[in-house]
């Protein structure tokens, strides 16, 4: 499966868009981006995924790159309770089901 | 409300112990894993079952076996506890194939005497 690649941590003014990278630049044709967050002491939760085309829900907007080779998870108006580890990944042929972790952003939302 | 279930949030046993760890589900879900995490280590999977009484090995299962009698629960065993396996462990579940989430439990934080 293609590796991620994310920055180690980020900041976000509350109440503003954060816009969270995920660059995959080895990804296959089959291969889907998942985000997940941890908020602390908590298990992980699923935020979105996709294959080709963009996607939104509730939680937030993905975005990914026409060659598919990069990503951006969009929360569009950031709260406090949005502090968290995000975890862009990958799932393909290789992972099947199952669901493996990279260190992921530590993201922190400043008052 | 999908539902993982963790038997215990917080759990001391002594070193020697045989310590169960129970995970539960409620979606009907084929595959379920066991992930411990531990600071500086991220979450790192220990085993995965894709059906009952199916497993396969994750990137850490030294020191641990697993058990699914049942499709609904899917339980970790350490054999005999180690400090070394003090850690937050994690439960999760979703159907098959790719286009499909995963759910997790809330945690168990073990600790090892």
């Amino acid at each position: 499966d293609a590796k991620t690649t994310q920055p180690p941590s980020m900041d976000c003014a509350e109440g503003r868009a954060a816009n969270l990278p995920c660059n995959h630049s080895t990804i296959s044709g089959n291969e889907y981006v998942y985000w997940y967050r941890q908020i602390h002491s908590q298990g992980p939760q699923y935020i979105i995924h996709g294959l080709k085309n963009n996607e939104t829900n509730e939680m937030a907007s993905l975005i990914i790159t026409e060659d598919r080779k990069s990503s951006t998870l969009i929360l569009p108006h950031a709260t406090l309770r949005d502090t968290a580890v995000y975890y862009c990944i990958v799932r393909g042929l290789v992972s099947e089901d199952k669901v493996i972790f990279g260190p992921g952003t530590s993201l922190s939302v400043i008052p | 409300d999908v539902k993982v279930t963790q038997s215990s949030r917080y759990l001391v046993k002594r070193t020697g112990e045989k310590v169960f760890l129970e995970c539960v589900q409620d979606m009907d879900h084929e595959n379920m894993f066991w992930y411990r995490q531990d600071p500086g280590l991220g979450l790192r999977l220990i085993y995965f079952s894709y059906d009952v009484k199916m497993k396969e090995k994750g990137d850490i299962p030294e020191g641990y076996s697993v058990s699914r009698e049942k499709k609904e629960r899917f339980s970790l065993i350490l054999e005999s506890a180690s400090t070394n396996q003090t850690s937050m462990y994690l439960c999760a579940s979703n159907r098959g194939g790719l286009n499909t989430e995963a759910f997790f439990g809330q945690g168990t934080r073990l600790t090892v005497v």
